[in-house]
């Protein structure tokens, strides 16, 4: 069965500074893999998804992420990171049978 | 468009009352989906709508019943609630991709349930 580790539950890092958020997954087949943002109080929204092709895709807000099949891992990241970024943040495999990793909160420091 | 909606946003239960949570979609996607949340498990899936007339269970279906009512609407029973069962609920919605399967899901914000 297909499922989804997030390696850091809480990530504190400066304004301005860049952000790298870890995701392994298990996947018996070629993995459809998200990126969620959840802010307080609300649902998920969807930063960048990988299906097939270029492993490094760009999504909202100036995330990005890279597809390393060897590794397992689809990490997210930000050059540099904005107050406004403060948030949860959920990596996810699979189709209809979606498996969510447990989260990484992420705090900003001015 | 209103996306995807949920209501009731917050309710409390006594151990043993039952309640339907209430989702409807706005974007004619065929999926549809509720999902817990509690803390420190990230979301998982209770039971899933492929599309109008069709039901699948989840990772944690057990104490809860499912409707897909049309295309737009698919409703979670709770028949008798257990503490157990205290979490924040969503909806979500998604399209189909050809070959793929299912694409980006769409949330709503969530009813916040209490079972005392």
């Amino acid at each position: 069965a297909q499922s989804v580790t997030q390696p850091d539950i809480h990530i504190t890092v400066s304004e301005g500074a860049s952000l790298e958020l870890r995701c392994n997954y298990s996947y018996g087949a070629t993995p459809y893999l998200f990126w969620y943002v959840q802010s307080p109080g609300q649902g998920l929204q969807l930063l960048l998804k990988y299906f097939s092709g270029d492993t490094l895709v760009q999504g909202i807000k100036g995330f990005e992420a890279e597809f390393k099949r060897s590794q397992s891992s689809f990490n997210l990241r930000k050059p540099s990171v904005h107050w406004s970024d403060a948030a949860e943040y959920f990596c996810a495999v699979g189709g209809d049978d979606m498996r969510f990793g447990a989260g990484t909160r992420l705090t900003v420091k001015p | 468009n209103a996306g995807v909606t949920q209501t009731p946003k917050f309710q409390v239960l006594k151990t043993g009352q039952s309640m339907t949570l209430q989702c409807a979609q706005d974007m004619n996607h065929n999926s549809m989906y509720w999902y817990r949340q509690d803390p420190g498990m990230g979301l998982r899936l209770i039971y899933y709508s492929a599309s109008e007339g069709t039901t699948d269970k989840g990772e944690v279906p057990n104490g809860y019943n499912v409707s897909r009512l049309n295309k737009r609407e698919f409703s979670l029973r709770l028949e008798s609630a257990a503490p157990s069962q205290t979490s924040v609920y969503f909806c979500a919605s998604s399209d189909v991709l050809a070959g793929v399967g299912a694409d980006t899901q769409y949330f709503g914000p969530g009813t916040r349930l209490t079972v005392l």
